[in-house]
């Protein structure tokens, strides 16, 4: 199974928006909504951010969305701040019962 | 509050097998469902390795799966991954991980191995 292929970077100024794409097939995030986004800080482990698609975690911040169309899914952040930089990857349950990861994404603010 | 410590040797030989274990405390490891191995090579993503139920129905990713062996012990409440044949791709920090409906809710810290003679 690939990898879904995700942008390698994504920047924005604090207050602005950004949306990172993660794009699959029909045998992972185009056939189920299970797709999950996860974030994480240098040296530090991943923290879960969203789940199906696109529902948070208690304790996550409401400026984070998910969505999907498709097969690509996709994490909002909205009004962005110097704590949400760090690396996001997508990951969605697949047809051979397992799961995939996306290539990650660096987030920068500027 | 559940949390994950994995643990086990830092260095392991090529073509040797990588042995790593996850001790759940604060909970029990019956609470969820489903425990995952991840793992992610140093400056790269992350790769799912497999998954085990708790009574011990296991769930491998297809690329390693002729590696991986993953087993549950509820008396020590803990779950082990052992990954034979390891080569220097096989070099990463390893998660141990609770499932949570289709996505990971808690991570152990991770734990490096590095395969190297």
């Amino acid at each position: 199974q690939s990898a879904l292929t995700q942008p390698a970077s994504v920047s924005g100024s604090p207050g602005q928006s950004i949306t990172i794409s993660c794009t699959g097939t029909t045998s992972d995030v185009g056939g189920y909504n299970f797709v999950s986004w996860y974030q994480q800080h240098p040296g530090k482990a991943p923290k879960l951010m969203i789940y199906d698609v696109s529902n948070r975690p208690s304790g996550v911040s409401d400026r984070f969305s998910g969505s999907k169309s498709g097969n690509t899914a996709s994490l909002t952040i909205s009004g962005l701040q110097a704590e949400d930089e760090a690396d996001y990857y997508c990951s969605s349950y697949t047809n051979t019962i397992s799961y995939v990861f996306g290539t990650g994404t660096k987030v920068t603010v500027l | 509050q559940v949390q994950l410590q994995e643990s086990g040797p830092g260095l392991v030989k090529p073509s040797g097998t990588l042995s790593l274990t996850c001790a759940v405390s604060g909970g029990s490891i019956s609470s969820s469902n489903w425990w995952s191995w991840v793992r992610q090579p140093p400056g790269k993503g992350l790769e799912w390795i497999g998954q085990i139920y708790q009574s011990g129905g296991t769930n491998y990713n297809p690329s390693l799966k002729n590696r991986v062996t993953i087993s549950v012990d509820k008396s020590e409440n803990q779950l082990s991954l052992k990954l034979s044949s390891v080569t220097a791709a096989d070099t990463a920090i390893y998660y141990c991980a609770r499932n949570w409906g289709k996505g990971f809710n808690m991570w152990g810290q991770g734990t490096m191995v590095i395969v190297s003679s």
